[in-house]
């Protein structure tokens, strides 16, 4: 079975300063998609960026980035000029290539300082 | 277009009662998972509904139990409630197999 690991309870960033939270996970599968979700107090979960496995090039989506290791099944987020909106918790997740269940890590508190 | 919606978003049982809640999916979205969130055991797949077919499931009791309609509209039901399923519902839609898109969930209490 797949798992997700958070190692990260709770990171803490200065506001404008750069962050990465860490992830690795552990499947016999070689193609597959990775995720980082986010969860602010709403709530309400929202999709930060993806990234397919068969893609060598890191997903980046505007102050967002990842750095994927498939072979070390290393998955991190790195969140550049933190903004106080960013303050959430977040999670990593799993997906088969094929059907659309999630397994998620435990998550990661991110608080952001003014 | 409208998002994902879930109802109620609230709700209070006691143990030994029975609940549904109701989860509509984008309009052109005809796969619906739902997970339960806790703190203890974190965010847990349920099952997936895709064309009103069951597709996947998680490891949950059979008192766990859900539906689809042919508007894809989706609801799950959990029957016999105990303490421990008081948690956070999510569901979530996507097209075939493409990004999910979570609702805001249903706050389920059981007293």
């Amino acid at each position: 079975a797949q798992t997700v690991t958070q190692s990260q309870p709770e990171m803490s960033v200065q506001e404008a300063e750069t962050v990465t939270l860490s992830c690795t996970y552990d499947t016999s599968e070689s193609d597959y998609y990775l995720f980082w979700y986010k969860q602010p107090p709403s709530r309400q979960m929202i999709l930060v960026i993806r990234q397919e496995a068969y893609k060598q090039q890191n997903a980046t989506e505007n102050r967002f980035s990842v750095n994927f290791q498939k072979a070390a099944k290393s998955f991190s987020l790195k969140i550049s000029d933190s903004q106080l909106g960013d303050a959430a918790m977040y999670f990593c997740a799993y997906r088969p290539l094929y059907g659309n269940k999630l397994v998620f890590g435990a998550g990661t508190i991110l608080r952001v300082k003014s | 277009k409208a998002g994902v919606t879930q109802t109620p978003r609230y709700l209070i049982k006691t143990r030994g009662q029975q609940v549904t809640l109701s989860c509509s999916p984008i309009s052109g979205h005809r796969s619906v998972s739902w997970y339960q969130q806790t703190p203890g055991q974190g965010l847990q797949f349920l099952f997936e509904y895709f064309s009103e077919t069951q597709r996947n499931k998680g490891n949950f009791p059979g008192r766990f139990s859900g539906r689809q309609f042919s508007n894809s509209r989706s609801e799950m039901n959990v029957s016999t409630l105990e303490l421990g399923d008081s948690a956070l519902y999510l569901c979530a839609s996507s097209q075939t197999m493409g990004e999910q898109f979570f609702g805001p969930g249903t706050r389920l209490t059981v007293l």
